[in-house]
């Protein structure tokens, strides 16, 4: 299994709303990633875990919330977003191998904020 | 971290060969250099990675001088299915570098 799986796939949310987007590999990589890319933009990192812990915070604010329950598993919890925070978000996984480490991207969460 | 510039955009024709260079001047001894290709609504997918000299795989080859502060990802034979943005990134995990997307370089294939 060589995927990286998001769900869902789209969502609307008001700016009251609390949501979770998840993110899922399979192939035994030990760092996982959160990012996100607005329209015509490069993907801008916002988290990475390694071996489960946050190591890198790119100062995202405090409504975005990461959670890594597993290896295999990342979360992104949202609350009270805003507009300008409607974007593609991605997640990626690498094996951590050091400077040949690939990052492989799943097909993104398209989040819509009302 | 190594920065790198690339084109904004780049327009070809089915068939021919495309050569896009990257920039990335201040490449540091154990950066490696990967480029990543996106579709539009789609994340990126890896398409080759070289540290010196020519690496080919089935899809692109990768030229990189002795000095190391360009490179250029060629695609030989492009077919409208090539046109996506292309990145250039450079950096080594191991050293603790987050991976930084570029502008990017915009392929269009025409007929």
């Amino acid at each position: 299994d060589t995927e990286v799986t998001q769900t869902p796939k789209h969502l609307v949310m008001g700016m009251t709303n609390k949501k979770s987007l998840k993110c899922e590999q399979h192939m035994g990589h030990r760092a996982m990633y959160w990012y996100k890319q607005k329209a015509k933009k490069p993907p801008e990192l916002m988290f990475v875990y390694s071996y489960e812990k946050l190591s890198i915070n790119e100062s995202v604010p405090s409504r975005f919330s990461p959670e890594c329950p597993n290896s295999s598993l990342l979360n992104l919890h949202l609350h009270a977003l805003q507009p300008e925070d409607s974007a593609l978000y991605l997640c990626a996984s690498s094996p951590l191998a050091g400077g040949t480490d690939t990052q492989y991207f799943g097909p993104g969460t398209r989040l819509t904020v009302l | 971290l190594a920065k790198t510039t690339q084109p904004i955009s780049m327009d070809s024709y089915e068939g021919q060969e495309v050569n896009i260079t990257c920039s990335h001047n201040n490449i540091a001894t154990n950066d490696y250099i990967t480029w990543y290709q996106q579709f539009p609504s789609q994340g990126p997918r890896f398409i080759i990675q070289g540290y010196k000299t020519k690496v080919t795989n089935e899809v692109a080859s990768l030229f990189i001088p002795a000095d190391r502060k360009s490179s250029t990802l060629s695609l030989p034979r492009v077919s409208l299915s090539d046109t996506a943005v292309y990145y250039c990134l450079v950096g080594d995990i191991s050293s603790g570098d987050k991976l930084t997307f570029g502008t990017g370089t915009r392929l269009a294939v025409r007929p």
